[in-house]
C-alpha cells in the first residue's frame, strides 16, 4: 500500500539559509498535517491543510510558511534558519472527516 | 485546551516482564480520540491503536493491550512478555473531534522511553 512520502529524508543547512520540505500524501487523502519534533521531545503540531486551504495553525514560526497544492502535495518553506530549527519534521495525511493520521518517515533537518 | 501526560519518562525492564505505560489526558470535548504511537530508534512514528471517546471497550492485540477509563481520563498501554524489539519511545496522543471539518491535530504526551534488556 502507498504510504506518505517525504523528501528529502535528510537535509543539512547553515544558519540563515532557507529550506523546503515536501510531502506527498497517500492517494485520495485531502488533509495534510505538519509536525516538528526536536531532539528528545514530543512532536508539536505546526500547521494543517484541508482541500488546499489552511485548516489550523499551531506553534509555527513566522519564518515558516506552507501550502498545499492542487495535487494535494504540501511544502513547508523555512527561511532564516536557526540552530533551534534542527529537528525531525513529520508530515501526516488523512482522508477527509477521519481522525486517522498516517505519518511519513520524516525529514531530519540539521542546521549548522 | 487539550493535554496529555505521560508521567513515566523512562522504564527499564528485563525481557519477558510485563510493563504498563501510563497516559492521562485532559479535554473539554465530549468527542475525542486517543492514540498510541511507537517511535523506535530509527525515528519513524508507528501507529499502534486509536480509541474513540464513546467506546470504552478495552482491546487486546497479541502481546499488546489497552485499558481506556473515562472516569479517570486514562488510556494505559500494557505489553505482556516484553521483548528487546519493544525498546522504543512510546507516545500517547489526543485529538479532539470536529464536526463537519477535517482537522484532528494531535497533541502528544512527552513520551516514555522503554528499554527492554535481554
Amino acid at each position: 500500500a502507498a504510504g506518505v512520502i517525504q523528501s528529502p529524508r535528510h537535509l543539512i543547512k547553515e544558519k540563515r539559509e532557507t529550506a523546503t520540505l515536501k510531502c506527498y500524501p497517500i492517494p485520495r487523502h485531502d488533509t495534510v498535517y505538519w509536525y516538528q519534533q526536536g531532539p528528545g521531545q514530543d512532536p508539536q503540531f505546526l500547521i494543517s491543510f484541508y482541500e488546499k486551504m489552511q485548516s489550523d495553525k499551531g506553534s509555527i514560526p513566522d519564518r515558516f510558511s506552507a501550502q498545499q497544492f492542487s495535487d494535494y502535495h504540501s511544502e513547508l518553506n523555512m527561511s532564516s534558519l536557526e540552530l533551534g530549527d534542527s529537528a525531525l519534521y513529520f508530515c501526516a495525511s488523512s482522508p477527509a472527516g477521519t481522525p486517522e493520521q498516517y505519518f511519513g518517515p520524516g525529514t531530519r533537518l540539521t542546521v549548522t | 485546551a487539550q493535554k496529555v501526560t505521560q508521567a513515566q519518562t523512562e522504564i527499564s525492564v528485563v525481557e519477558k516482564e510485563d510493563v504498563t505505560l501510563d497516559c492521562v489526558y485532559e479535554t473539554r470535548d465530549t468527542t475525542y480520540y486517543l492514540f498510541w504511537y511507537k517511535q523506535p530508534p530509527s525515528g519513524e512514528l508507528v501507529f499502534l491503536i486509536r480509541r474513540n471517546s464513546f467506546d470504552e471497550q478495552n482491546e487486546i492485540s497479541g502481546r499488546y493491550s489497552w485499558n481506556f477509563q473515562k472516569s479517570t481520563s486514562s488510556f494505559n498501554f500494557t505489553i505482556t512478555a516484553s521483548q528487546v524489539v519493544d525498546s522504543a519511545v512510546y507516545f500517547c496522543a489526543l485529538s479532539e473531534g470536529r464536526r463537519g471539518g477535517s482537522n484532528y491535530k494531535l497533541t502528544f504526551g512527552k513520551g516514555t522511553l522503554l528499554t527492554v534488556n535481554p
